[in-house]
């Protein structure tokens, strides 16, 4: 299992350009998260899914728009990317909440991204 | 969101048992603990969870008193490839989205 991966691992766009950063995982987990990071900084919460089809707010939204037409997928797009998003970018997926076990996240290895 | 609290930094020398302590105040009943690690470049790594009382695997034990308003993680007998950031979440495990990673404790092992 190659658990979740990013792409691409690091990209550099202009001030107004738009991209979309794709999240894949092979663990048939229901929920995927996208969080940023910024130098010296924990991590803060964008969007995440629950499900197919279904997406939620997180603690900073703005800017971002998400999509999870598959279950296996979570695309994050930046319509009009500024240099504040400049940051590393992290997916991570879970199992919904089983009785009596832990429901830890599982993280992809991070895309850094320099908007000048 | 239960808030986290926890030391900017902590210092250490290998072989040594290190304690780091998170405060959760606010913490909801059906809120459980969970501890992560993140070394530089990478994405964090789940380490340990727990809802009261003690949990210990083979990594670590986290301590957890009876009102719940804090959380203590036990490294036993670091080395320096635990040199790395702990971060302390509360959640609750219905809700997806609820718990929120505060800005951790790096903690540095020294030979």
């Amino acid at each position: 299992n190659a658990g979740v991966t990013q792409t691409p691992k690091f990209r550099v766009l202009k001030t107004g350009q738009s991209m979309t950063l794709l999240c894949a995982q092979d663990m048939n987990h229901e929920y995927m998260y996208w969080y940023r990071q910024d130098p010296g900084m924990g991590l803060r919460l964008i969007h995440y899914s629950v499900g197919e089809g279904t997406t939620a707010k997180g603690e900073v939204p703005d800017g971002y728009n998400v999509s999870r037409l598959k279950k296996q997928n979570f695309l994050l797009g930046l319509e009009s990317a500024a240099p504040s998003q400049t940051s590393v970018y992290f997916c991570a997926s879970r199992l919904r909440a089983r009785l009596a076990a832990p429901y830890e996240q599982y993280f992809g290895p991070g895309t850094r991204l320099t908007v000048t | 969101l239960a808030k986290t609290t926890q030391p900017i930094s902590m210092d250490s020398y290998e072989g040594q048992e290190v304690n780091i302590t998170c405060s959760h105040n606010n913490i909801a009943t059906n809120d459980y603990i969970t501890w992560y690690q993140q070394f530089p470049s990478q994405g964090p790594r789940f380490i340990i969870q727990g809802y009261k009382t003690k949990v210990t695997n083979e990594v670590a034990s986290l301590f957890i008193p009876a009102d719940r308003k804090s959380s203590t993680l036990s490294l036993p007998r670091v080395s320096l490839s635990d040199t790395a950031v702990y971060y302390c979440l509360v959640g609750d495990k219905a809700n997806a989205g609820k718990s929120t990673f505060g800005d951790g404790t790096t903690l540095t092992v020294k030979p």
